[in-house]
């Protein structure tokens, strides 16, 4: 198994406090990636990273920010967290970005109240 | 953009079952194609992929055949197990090389002895 650890597994928090999610990788693999799972959504990438400092948005990171400060760690914050961020987050990372496998962590249960 | 639709569920078979998971894809290039299982608890795993028109991929008596004229990716399995219920997710790689995947919205497989 890829060595992918989440961080909190699970949380509860309120509207408007701040969380962060951290995933941490042992491959040295250099892309990695945040998801959200949403029933009738699928996945849906929030934000991805190819390389240290290299962030770039995805199709939902409205209210999300990320930082990648080394190859193994990258987080997820949500500044003032909502009631509509309560999801499942899972952490992904790739070795390379052509037509590869994404491997992916075992996600972070995050309800806002 | 490019998207992916899968036939929405529950789907619930009987042991030893035939079974047919629909997944067409809306693309403006040609993407490689995958098909992601996600066990209760836990994070999506590859179960497999193809990367050109025709290819077939399989792993552990699933298969699904890239079909460029009618865009689509279909899963099948001959005779289903208890152990393969699951959520199983259809994806294609977003083209703009960056490794990211855009993700359907799964289908919830529930196999009954």
């Amino acid at each position: 198994d890829a060595g992918i650890t989440q961080s909190p597994r699970h949380k509860v928090t309120e509207t408007g406090t701040p969380v962060t999610l951290r995933c941490h990788q042992t491959e040295n693999h250099r892309y990695m990636y945040w998801y959200r799972q949403d029933p009738g959504h699928g996945l849906r990438l929030i934000h991805y990273s190819y390389g240290v400092k290299d962030t770039d948005k995805g199709e939902v990171s409205d209210g999300y920010s990320v930082s990648r400060s080394k190859t193994e760690d990258f987080l997820l914050t949500l500044e003032s967290a909502t009631s509509s961020q309560t999801s499942v987050y899972f952490c992904a990372i790739s070795e390379s970005r052509g037509a590869g496998e994404l491997f992916f962590g075992e996600g972070s249960r995050l309800t806002v109240l | 953009g490019d998207s992916v639709t899968q036939m929405e569920g529950p789907v619930t078979l009987s042991e030893e079952a035939f079974l047919t998971i629909n997944c067409t894809y809306t693309a403006t290039g040609y993407p490689s194609l995958f098909w992601y299982v996600q066990y209760p608890g836990e994070g999506l795993q590859l179960l497999l992929k193809a990367t050109k028109a025709d290819d077939k991929g399989s792993n552990k008596g699933f298969e699904a055949t890239y079909r460029k004229e009618t865009t689509s990716f279909h899963l099948e399995k001959g005779s289903v197990q208890v152990s393969d219920s699951a959520v199983y997710f259809c994806a294609l790689s977003d083209l703009s090389n960056t490794g990211k995947l855009i993700f359907g919205q799964g289908t919830t497989l529930q196999v009954k002895p």
